[in-house]
């Protein structure tokens, strides 16, 4: 069980914003940047978010990333079919180092 | 293209070793932090362990593999390694090998291997 919680599932309608929300603690989320990761089945995750608001070069503005205190959340504007996929949080935690998130299933309804 | 490919997994018994490698191409190797990230089969994603850009002088472990697996580096050969001695059944998981973006911090994963899958299983 990891010290980051996501929701186990998500969904949306192709077209709205959906948010995916990381929970976490003090000692993690509270005070260290947040990464977030796209993984398709069968597939290497994909970095999508970087230092908790910073996209990487090839990534739509679409994705966009936050952090309140000690939780962050990713959220996806006009939800695409094709954004169907897991999405993981991750964060340096202080006495386990680096730590994911269990990850979310988007399903685009 | 830039591409890193993971070899080396199979089946093995509780407390045997195996060896992973993961060769680079199109990219300055031994210019960034490398890393192995694993995902159980229920999906679940864990660092395993990280080797500093270079020389490789510095790396560091997950407390679940600590003392039983080591991450090394041959920038000659442009390859990365994790050497994993006294398998657990825990330790069936699909192994990344990952490159730690410049300028991304130490979870910006920007280039990943296709993974290859390691069985623990008596």
């Amino acid at each position: 069980q990891s010290v980051l919680t996501q929701p186990p599932s998500a969904s949306g309608t192709p077209g709205q914003r959906v948010t995916i929300s990381c929970s976490g603690g003090s000692s993690n989320i509270g005070k260290n940047y947040v990464y977030w990761y796209q993984q398709f089945p069968g597939t290497a995750p994909k970095l999508l978010i970087y230092k908790t608001d910073q996209r990487p070069s090839g990534v739509p503005d679409r994705f966009s990333g936050s952090k309140s205190g000690t939780s962050a959340s990713l959220a996806i504007s006009g939800l695409r079919s094709d954004d169907e996929a897991d999405y993981y949080c991750a964060t340096w935690d202080d006495s386990l180092l680096r730590v994911f998130g269990g990850g979310t299933k988007l399903t685009v309804l | 293209q830039v591409q890193l490919v993971e070899s080396g997994g199979g089946v093995v018994q509780p407390g045997r070793s195996l060896r992973l490698s993961c060769v680079a191409s199109e990219f300055a190797f031994s210019r960034y932090p490398m890393y192995w990230v694993r995902q159980f089969p229920g999906k679940g994603l864990e660092w395993v362990a990280v080797i500093s850009y270079h020389e490789g002088s510095q790396q560091w472990y997950g407390d679940s593999v600590q003392g039983r697996f080591s991450i090394s580096r041959d920038n000659s050969r442009n390859t990365l390694y994790l050497q994993m001695n006294s398998l657990r059944i825990e330790d069936t998981a699909v192994y990344y090998c990952a490159r730690e973006m410049s300028g991304g911090g130490s979870l910006a994963f920007d280039v990943w291997g296709q993974g290859t899958m390691v069985i623990v299983s008596s």
